[in-house]
């Protein structure tokens, strides 16, 4: 079985501060994918990045990066120079690449992010 | 324009109704999802299906049903056997199953319970 864990519920920022996501996940795949998601009031879904299981290099898109160690299980989204618009929610994801689990997109809890001016 | 659309946006139900939404793309997508979300909480899958004619079930799929005779369409039934069915649902649809292919989701269904 797949499972995404977000231990933070909520995280405070200051503008133009850098800010990490955690994110741990369990899986006994070793093709896998994961993402991460923001969810604006509004309740919509915008994807940010993917990192897939066998990729070497941590991915990046824009402010995003995400922080991936593999050994660790973890996947933490780190933004940089935060913007007043990052308030929102954001879910880590994980899709399974093999198995019972193939094809399975499953999200964590979420974390609530709050920009302070 | 593509993309993924989810109808209707408010549905009322009364105890003891099954209800229908429905979910349509035209992104040709081969995967889709129906995922529940209640406040605050995050999104929970019902059920997934890879390829038409085919679904699996999610975490959360007891008193839920679905079927996918075209590729673009993927009904979910709440019947009422859900016993708490007042919640936001959202349907997902990738490009494929696997690798890089992000999830497009719809606007989704405030379904509530009267």
């Amino acid at each position: 079985a797949q499972k995404i864990t977000q231990t933070q519920p909520g995280m405070f920022v200051q503008e133009k501060e850098a800010v990490t996501l955690d994110c741990t996940y369990d899986t006994s795949d070793q093709s896998y994918g994961l993402f991460w998601y923001k969810q604006p009031s509004s309740g919509e879904m915008i994807f940010l990045i993917y990192q897939g299981s066998y990729d070497e290099q941590n991915a990046t898109e824009g402010r995003y990066s995400l922080n991936f160690q593999k050994a660790r299980k973890s996947a933490n989204l780190v933004i940089s120079a935060s913007q007043l618009g990052d308030s929102a929610m954001y879910f880590c994801a994980m899709r399974g690449g093999s198995g019972t689990s193939y094809g399975k997109l499953t999200f964590g809890q979420g974390t609530i992010l709050t920009v302070h001016p | 324009d593509g993309g993924i659309t989810q109808s209707p946006k408010y549905l009322f139900r009364k105890e003891g109704q099954n209800v229908t939404l429905s979910c349509e793309q035209n992104l040709n997508h081969d995967a889709m999802y129906w995922y529940r979300q209640d406040p605050g909480q995050g999104l929970r899958l019902i059920y997934y299906s890879q390829i038409v004619n085919d679904f699996q079930k999610g975490d959360i799929a007891e008193g839920y049903s679905v079927s996918r005779e075209k590729k673009e369409s993927f009904p979910l039934t709440v019947t009422s056997a859900q016993k708490n069915p007042t919640a936001f649902y959202l349907c997902a649809s990738t490009l494929s199953a696997m690798g890089p292919a992000e999830a497009f989701f719809g606007q989704g269904t405030r379904l509530t319970v009267v």
